[in-house]
């Protein structure tokens, strides 16, 4: 029940294009919903979050589509830059009974924008 | 202003042997987390430290893991006997306060390689 699924787990793109990724979750006592970009060999770096009171959020280029029935959301990514090249995370927070909050992590998706 | 620090970046040990990782928090930061990044996986939560007092360790391996984060900044991770698939990154991150909706900044990690 603290699962995230993430899909797909690899995407290329052309540049230009439109990158999309999507993530599930079941614990609906889940109550924020970041998604984290990671270069390699650096760490994971927030990019977006969205509450689940709101259907969508943008900045940018990035765009958190949020479907809170079907325990669903999506990132999407427009005009598609060769240095989006990294991988994506998408996450579920938890308020803890003592205090802070807990992440659990997809599996990530590794996003690779060609020329 | 300073992100987290993390060292060493590459550690190579034998297994059954110990080891033991640093993290300096971004300064003012309350909360302090490890987490656990396995090849191709997304971050595992290990234990997380508000000051100086723990609010989740339920992932952590407690058989073999242990973290202190003394005077409520610098936290140390300490890993004895290491196992073959305790090979990966190990990664730090700070948060301002505990809790809802707080933006985790995160490390670059260290790079754990069990033989």
């Amino acid at each position: 029940q603290q699962q995230v699924k993430q899909s797909p787990q690899s995407l290329i793109v052309q540049k230009g294009g439109i990158s999309i990724i999507n993530c599930a979750y079941e614990n609906t006592a889940f109550d924020y919903f970041p998604w984290y970009q990671q270069f390699p060999g650096k760490g994971p770096a927030l990019l977006i979050a969205i509450r689940p009171d709101v259907s969508e959020k943008k900045e940018g280029r990035f765009t958190i589509s949020f479907n809170k029935s079907a325990k669903q959301f999506s990132l999407h990514i427009m005009d598609s830059q060769p240095g989006d090249s990294a991988t994506y995370f998408c996450a579920a927070s938890l308020v803890l009974t003592g205090g802070g909050n807990k992440l659990t992590f997809g599996t990530g998706t590794q996003l690779k924008v060609e020329l | 202003e300073a992100g987290v620090a993390q060292s060493p970046r590459y550690k190579i040990i034998e297994k059954r042997q110990s080891v033991a990782f640093w993290c300096n928090p971004i300064s003012g930061h309350a909360t302090l987390y490890w987490y656990q990044q396995i090849l191709g996986q997304g971050p595992k939560l290990l234990i997380q430290f508000q000051n100086n007092g723990v609010v989740d360790d339920s992932q952590l391996p407690k058989d073999r893991f242990s973290a202190e984060r003394l005077k409520g900044v610098d936290s140390t991770l300490k890993i004895q006997p290491a196992k073959l698939e305790d090979s990966a990154v190990y990664l730090c991150a700070s948060s301002l306060v505990a809790g809802f909706r707080n933006t985790q900044y995160f490390g670059p990690g260290t790079r754990l390689t069990v033989l």
